[in-house]
């Protein structure tokens, strides 16, 4: 079975620094996938960052990065350049060659002008 | 557009009534699956389908029904909701997790039972 936590129910940033949002996993598989989807007042999950196991380098979207540690199992967040519509929540989430995708219980991420 | 539709997107109702959410693709993909979201437990996982006809149970299943008769289409059923069902539900869609895909989600339902 998988786990994902997520250690910081609530974090804030000022507009234009930068945050990183915590998440460690727990898996007893080889191959598999971690992402990062942020939900917005909306309620609309959009995928912000994916990344693969088998890769060392880690994944970078624009302003959005992630440190994958796979040994210590940790995959962190990186927003740089913050921005009000960064407000969100944010689910770190882990999938496997099954068909369960697990998700952490979420950080509230509130950007401030 | 690609999209997954879910309906309704607000729904109150009374213990014991049965009550359906649909949901709906449209990228042709394999693989559905229904998730409640509440406060600090994130997403997990309900049931999941990964073709026409062939459904499994996920993390919370009780209480909940679900059938895939048409590929594109992935109906949620409560046939006795109860108040610890009341929750914010999800659809999504994909292909296949195993090769890395992103999950579409719905724009989620948000169910109140009382």
């Amino acid at each position: 079975a998988q786990t994902v936590t997520q250690s910081q129910p609530e974090m804030s940033v000022q507009e234009a620094e930068t945050v990183t949002l915590s998440c460690t996993y727990d898996t007893s598989e080889n191959n598999y996938y971690l992402f990062w989807y942020k939900q917005p007042p909306s309620r609309q999950m959009i995928l912000v960052i994916r990344q693969e196991a088998y890769k060392q380098q880690n994944a970078t979207e624009n302003r959005f990065s992630v440190n994958f540690q796979k040994a210590a199992k940790s995959f962190s967040l990186k927003i740089s350049d913050s921005q009000l519509g960064d407000t969100a929540m944010y689910f770190c989430a882990s999938n496997n060659a099954g068909n369960m995708l697990t998700f952490g219980g979420g950080t509230r991420l509130m950007v401030k002008p | 557009e690609a999209q997954v539709t879910q309906n309704p997107r607000y729904l109150i109702t009374v213990t014991g009534k049965k009550l359906t959410v649909t949901c709906s693709q449209n990228m042709n993909h394999e693989y559905m699956s229904w998730y409640r979201q509440d406060p600090g437990l994130g997403l997990r996982q309900i049931y999941y389908s990964m073709n026409v006809e062939v459904t499994d149970k996920g993390d919370v299943p009780e209480g909940y029904k679900v059938s895939r008769k048409e590929k594109r289409n992935f109906p949620l059923i409560l046939e006795s909701p109860s108040p610890n069902q009341t929750s914010l539900y999800f659809c999504a869609s994909s292909s296949p997790f195993g090769q890395g895909a992103e999950a579409f989600f719905g724009q989620g339902t948000r169910l109140t039972v009382v």
